[in-house]
């Protein structure tokens, strides 16, 4: 256990729909990551937010968004779902930036219909 | 453009023998490497990290090694033990600049230990 939590583990929706996952850290780390894990791309950076403020964009969509809370837990957003958004999503955490050690979440299975 | 590259989606070994996991980068700016594990339905994990001011990191069965001028890194297991079956990630970082901290992934090999 990483001490690293995803919420939900499983989530179908269908085109169109906006939804939210919801990440909290280990205690006592202030950098949050998003990860997304297609079958053809492998695992890919999405965003990182270090103690509320964005620090770092990746490869995400203008149709998603983040952000990062007071209490430190972190919510990614997608809206206007595609078939190709059904992936896994990662949130991985650290206790600052540069090479801390990313502990990562058990992920967030998102199917598109 | 895919700057961290493992090129064998798979590897078979024998219980006992060595696991050799090659991953090689594009990007000299990367100055921090590392190999996580991954099983199905679980985040990856950490195993093992190393510094570009270093050419091998050891860490009980787990070796790393890097050759900066080959742009080329290695995980060594010995000896190799069914247990760590599972799909092994190289990344890389910059400590510094914008981006920093934020690993970039290779695609994975899968690595099958055989009793």
């Amino acid at each position: 256990d990483s001490g690293v939590t995803q919420t939900p583990k499983h989530l179908i929706t269908a085109t169109g729909q906006r939804v939210t996952l919801r990440c909290s850290p280990r205690s006592g780390d202030l950098s949050v990551y998003w990860y997304q894990q297609s079958l053809d791309q492998g695992l890919q950076f999405l965003i990182h937010y270090y103690n509320g403020e964005e620090r770092a964009k990746g490869n995400i969509l203008e149709r998603f968004s983040a952000q990062q809370f007071p209490d430190l837990h972190s919510e990614l957003n997608l809206s206007s779902l595609e078939l190709g958004d059904s992936a896994l999503y990662f949130c991985a955490s650290s206790v600052g930036t540069n090479h801390d050690t990313q502990y990562f979440g058990p992920g967030t299975r998102l199917t598109v219909l | 453009d895919q700057q961290v590259k493992q090129n064998s989606p798979s590897l078979s070994v024998q219980e006992g023998r060595i696991s050799i996991l090659n991953c090689d980068y594009t990007n000299s700016m990367f100055d921090y490497f590392l190999w996580y594990k991954k099983y199905p339905a679980e985040g990856p994990t950490f195993l093992i990290s190393i510094s570009s001011i270093k050419d091998k990191n050891e860490d009980g069965r787990f070796t790393v090694f890097l050759n900066k001028s080959a742009k080329h890194l290695s995980l060594h297991i010995v000896p190799s033990q069914p247990g760590d079956s599972a799909v092994y990630f190289c990344a890389a970082l910059r400590s510094y600049g914008g981006s920093q901290g934020n690993l970039i992934f290779g695609k994975g090999t899968k690595l099958s230990v055989k009793p």
